[in-house]
C-alpha cells in the first residue's frame, strides 16, 4: 500500500492559516487524498478529499501538487477548536479501504 | 440523535470473556467498517462489510469476529479477550463508492 508522511506535529497562533503538509510520493493514480482530523478521542471527522485538483469546502482548502506526490490541507483562519489530530490517508478502489497514519497533531495557540 | 451509535461506550472485561461491542446508523449507508485505535496511534481496520451479505477482513482481525445482522446494524465480538485488545473502538459508515466515512463515538474497552 502507498504510505504517507506527516510531521508528528506543528503549532499554530489562533486566527492565522495552518499549513498542514503531507508527502505520498507511491500514490497511484486512482488513489484519492483524503484529509480527517481527530479531536481528543472522538470518533474521526471527515474534512476534504481530492484527486488531482485543488479542493475547497466550507472547512478547509486542500492543494495537490502537479506530480500528486504531496498535498497541504488549509485551515484558513485557525480557532482553538481546531487543536487535533490531522490524518492525511489514500483510498485505493481496488483495495477498498482507508489506511490511516499517525497522523499530525496540530494545536492552536492564543 | 447521532447518525451512528455505539454500545456500550465504555466496558472493563476480563481475560478469556466474549464480549460484543455494537454498533448502529440511521444513515442509510451500506457499508460499514470497524477500527480499533491504540494510544498515540492512527486507526486500524478490523473488519468491513459492503452489505448484509458481504463480509471482509481488515488488516487485524485475528481475535476478533463480526456479524451484519441488518443494513444498520453491525456488531464486533471479541470471542476470548486478551488484554492486548484494549484499546479505543470505533464504528464507522460509508455511502456506496465514496470513501467519505462517518465514524460513531467510540468504545472505550479494557481487558484486565
Amino acid at each position: 500500500d502507498a504510505k504517507t508522511t506527516q510531521p508528528p506535529s506543528m503549532d499554530c497562533a489562533e486566527g492565522r492559516a495552518a499549513n498542514l503538509p503531507c508527502n505520498h510520493s507511491t500514490i497511484s493514480g486512482n488513489e484519492y487524498v483524503y484529509w480527517y482530523r481527530q479531536i481528543h478521542s472522538q470518533g474521526p471527522q471527515y474534512i476534504i478529499h481530492g484527486l488531482k485538483n485543488n479542493e475547497t469546502n466550507e472547512m478547509a482548502s486542500l492543494i495537490i501538487t502537479e506530480d500528486r506526490k504531496s498535498s497541504t490541507l488549509i485551515l484558513p483562519h485557525a480557532t482553538l477548536r481546531d487543536t487535533a489530530v490531522y490524518y492525511c490517508i489514500f483510498y485505493n478502489f481496488g483495495n477498498e479501504k482507508l489506511t490511516f497514519g499517525t497522523g499530525t497533531r496540530l494545536t492552536i495557540i492564543p | 440523535d447521532a447518525d451512528v451509535t455505539q454500545t456500550p461506550r465504555n466496558r472493563i472485561t476480563k481475560t478469556g470473556k466474549r464480549i460484543m461491542l455494537e454498533c448502529s446508523q440511521t444513515k442509510g449507508h451500506d457499508r460499514m467498517y470497524w477500527y480499533r485505535q491504540d494510544p498515540g496511534l492512527g486507526l486500524r481496520l478490523i473488519y468491513y462489510s459492503f452489505d448484509v451479505k458481504d463480509i471482509n477482513k481488515g488488516e487485524i482481525s485475528d481475535g476478533y469476529s463480526v456479524s451484519r445482522q441488518a443494513q444498520a446494524k453491525f456488531s464486533l465480538s471479541l470471542e476470548s479477550a486478551i488484554p492486548n485488545q484494549t484499546a479505543l473502538y470505533f464504528c464507522a459508515t460509508s455511502f456506496g463508492d465514496t470513501e467519505t466515512q462517518y465514524f460513531g463515538p467510540g468504545t472505550r474497552l479494557l481487558v484486565l
